[in-house]
């Protein structure tokens, strides 16, 4: 049961445009959302995280923006750089005690420069 | 300062052996989790440590696999009697406290299991 969906593995965007990676999930009870990033033979780095309280979450380049009734976030990153390739991973908790962070499959973004 | 650390960086392995994979967290973080990564597949998380508190072992897939944090630092993943399925990237996570909103997980750089 893949409760963090990112349904593009991979995505191309050319250097100084906007990449736009999509993550669904479909537990209501998640609160809590993050994203990472995964350059090859290192483990993922945090990038950037929104609380449900918000809808967006700005970080210089990179925003993510969150629609509660859809249970879909998105991560964007304006403008686009080559050092931005690598794979992002969705990621979405719930508060209460522990409780750990589900993460999506990833997808692998590639900016041409 | 250090990160999280983890060794064997790639480990071959046949068939029916047991393995150990180990992870270093960054020193003073009181929790510390185990990802694993199978090709094409998101993080699967498999086991987390909190403390002096009971492990969370939910997510361990068979009783082959154990693991144990010793004097609340360093951690070992075992694999017993590996299967071909169990080939993935092995990752350590440790964050500073558990459960609270802003708590970001450090990882390590993971293990590269291969079983033949």
């Amino acid at each position: 049961d893949q409760q963090v969906k990112q349904n593009s593995p991979s995505l191309s965007v050319q250097e100084g445009r906007i990449s736009i990676l999509n993550c669904d999930y479909t537990n209501s009870m998640f609160d809590y959302f993050l994203w990472y990033k995964k350059y090859p033979a290192e483990g993922p780095t945090f990038l950037i995280s929104i609380s449900s309280i918000k809808d967006k979450n700005e970080d210089g380049r990179f925003t993510v923006f969150l629609n509660k009734s859809a249970k879909h976030l998105s991560l964007h990153i304006v403008p686009s750089q080559p050092g931005d390739s690598a794979v992002y991973f969705c990621a979405a908790r719930r508060t209460g005690g522990y409780q750990k962070v589900t993460f999506g499959t990833g997808t692998k973004l590639q900016v041409i420069p | 300062g250090a990160g999280v650390s983890q060794s064997p960086s790639n480990k071959v392995t046949e068939k029916g052996k047991d393995v150990e994979l180990r992870c270093d967290p960054i020193s003073g973080h009181t929790a510390l989790y185990w990802y694993r990564q199978s090709l094409g597949q998101g993080l699967e998380f498999l086991i987390y440590f909190q403390g002096n508190s009971a492990p969370d072992k939910s997510g361990l897939p068979s009783d082959r696999f154990s693991a144990e944090r010793t004097g609340g630092s360093v951690s070992t993943l075992t694999i017993q009697r590996t299967q071909q399925e169990d080939s993935a990237v092995y990752l350590c996570a440790s964050s500073l406290v558990s459960g609270v909103w802003t708590d970001t997980q450090y990882f390590g750089p993971g293990t590269r299991l291969t079983v033949l």
